[in-house]
């Protein structure tokens, strides 16, 4: 059965300072999904990681998959306050078009 | 912009009466993901249809959920009886099911069962 981690589970930051979250899963994929979930709303799409080594950036968020070592980074650059959020990842299962999502990553960033 | 659209936002009900649900997905989108995640956790998936047919629904608690999409387009979920823990946000997402198989959720449903 696919089981997908992310760490750290809770992460409290100071405006302008950089931090990663991992996602680590458990069996073979190459396609991994990060979404951005604000309290009480639906799921926002952020990145759509489909090969390994594939990098994509938006702004202060850089998401980066490493399909051998089956982890994915979230890296977050000079954070600011707007980026308090939980994130997720989610891992396809491959052939079933099925999502597995991680337990995600409450992000507080504070002023 | 196209998007996935629920009703109702906001349910509250009273344990053992019957609730429904419902989604549109974005349009040629033949994939429908019914999904329920509980608060502090990440989604679950409940049920995936592809057109009309249902593909997965190994987590749908079958005595007392169901799950529709008649003409493959709309979809509703129905809880009957609706028990205490029950109370989630009900998702609803759709896909192309093409190589990326980016999936578009939609606002949810927040369901309170008293």
């Amino acid at each position: 059965e696919l089981k997908v981690e992310q760490n750290p589970l809770f992460l409290s930051m100071q405006e302008g300072k950089n931090y990663t979250i991992y996602c680590n899963y458990s069996t073979t994929s190459d396609r991994l999904y990060w979404y951005r979930q604000d309290p009480g709303k639906s799921l926002e799409s952020l990145f759509v990681l489909l090969s390994n080594g594939a990098v994509k950036q938006e702004g202060r968020l850089m998401a980066s998959l490493d399909t051998k070592a089956r982890l994915s980074t979230l890296h977050i650059t000079a954070a600011v306050h707007d980026l308090s959020a939980t994130y997720f990842c989610a891992v396809d299962t491959s052939g079933t078009y099925k999502y597995i999502f991680g337990t995600g990553t409450r992000l507080k960033v504070l002023a | 912009e196209a998007e996935v659209a629920q009703s109702p936002r906001y349910k509250i009900t009273e344990k053992s009466q019957a609730v429904a649900f419902w989604c549109d997905p974005i349009s040629g989108h033949a994939t429908l993901y019914w999904y329920r995640q509980i608060l502090g956790q990440g989604p679950e998936l409940l049920v995936q249809f592809q057109d009309e047919s249902v593909v997965d629904d190994s987590q749908l608690p079958k005595d007392r959920f169901s799950a529709e999409r008649l003409k493959g387009v709309d979809s509703t979920l129905k809880i009957q009886p609706a028990e205490l823990g029950d109370s989630a946000m009900y998702l609803c997402a759709s896909s192309l099911r093409d190589f990326d198989n980016e999936q578009f959720f939609g606002p949810g449903t927040r369901l309170t069962v008293l």
